[in-house]
C-alpha cells in the first residue's frame, strides 16, 4: 500500500514563496503528481515528477527525491488566487493514484 | 487539455432512493476511469477503478453492491449510489486518463455533491 504525508495548513503573504512538502511510503512507486483544488471545485493537474530533480512550470516548480521518498511543490510570487488545497499523489504501479491528505494554502494580502 | 464532464453537479435525494452520476470523456476515449469520494476538508479517496467492458475494481471497504459502476463505452462511466443514506452524502468525483497521450495526468470531472436527506 501507499501512504503520504503533507502539512495540513500553510499561510503566506502575496508575493512570497511557499514550499509544500510531501513524504511517502509506497510499494510500486512510479512518480509523484501535484494537484490544486479550490473549494467546491475539481482537482486540476499541476505537475508530475517521474525522475529525481526539479521540474519548473511558470510560477510553480516540483521536486522529487526518490532516495528520500520526498517531494515538494514550490509556489513563487504568490497571488490571492493561489489560495486552495494542494494534494500530492503517488503514481501506484502506473495503475492509479493515491492522494495525500492535502495542504490548505491561505494567501494573505 | 482533455475534458471530462460529470453530471449532475449537485443532487439532493431522499433516504432510500438511488442516484446515478455520469462521467463522460468529451474529446478522448478513456478505457479507464476512476471514482473518488471526498468528505469536507479531506482528501480524495479512491473508491473504484472502472474499466470499459469489464467489471470495476473496488477498493477495500467499498461496498460494490451499494456503489454500482458501469463502464459501457469508451466515453461513459456511471456510478449509482443505491439505497442512499445520509452518511453517503459527500462529494463524488470521477477522473479519466488519456492513456499514451498523458499517462501521468488525470483529468477530473467537475464533481457531484450528493446530499441525502
Amino acid at each position: 500500500g501507499q501512504s503520504l504525508e503533507q502539512p495540513s495548513e500553510v499561510t503566506a503573504v502575496e508575493g512570497a514563496i511557499v514550499q509544500i512538502n510531501c513524504t511517502y511510503q509506497t510499494s510500486g512507486f512510479y512518480g509523484l503528481s501535484w494537484y490544486q483544488q479550490h473549494d467546491g471545485g475539481a482537482p486540476t493537474f499541476l505537475s508530475y515528477n517521474a525522475l529525481d530533480g526539479l521540474e519548473e512550470t511558470g510560477r510553480f516548480s516540483s521536486f522529487l527525491s526518490r532516495s528520500d521518498s520526498y517531494g515538494y511543490l514550490l509556489l513563487q510570487e504568490l497571488q490571492m488566487k493561489d489560495s486552495a488545497s494542494y494534494f500530492c499523489a503517488a503514481d501506484n504501479y502506473g495503475q492509479n493514484f493515491v492522494f495525500g491528505p492535502g495542504t490548505r494554502l491561505s494567501v494573505l494580502p | 487539455g482533455a475534458v471530462v464532464s460529470q453530471h449532475p453537479s449537485r443532487v439532493i435525494c431522499k433516504s432510500g432512493t438511488s442516484v446515478k452520476i455520469e462521467c463522460r470523456s468529451l474529446d478522448f476515449q478513456a478505457t479507464t476511469m476512476f471514482w473518488y469520494r471526498q468528505f469536507p476538508k479531506q482528501s480524495l479517496m479512491l473508491m473504484a477503478t472502472s474499466n470499459e467492458g469489464s467489471k470495476a475494481t473496488y477498493e477495500q471497504g467499498v461496498e460494490k453492491d451499494k456503489f454500482l459502476i458501469n463502464h459501457a463505452s469508451l466515453t461513459l462511466s456511471t456510478l449509482t449510489v443505491t439505497s442512499a443514506h445520509p452518511e453517503d452524502s459527500s462529494f463524488y468525483i470521477c477522473s479519466a486518463e488519456t492513456g499514451d497521450l498523458s499517462p501521468w495526468e488525470a483529468f477530473f470531472g467537475q464533481g457531484t455533491r450528493l446530499t441525502v436527506v
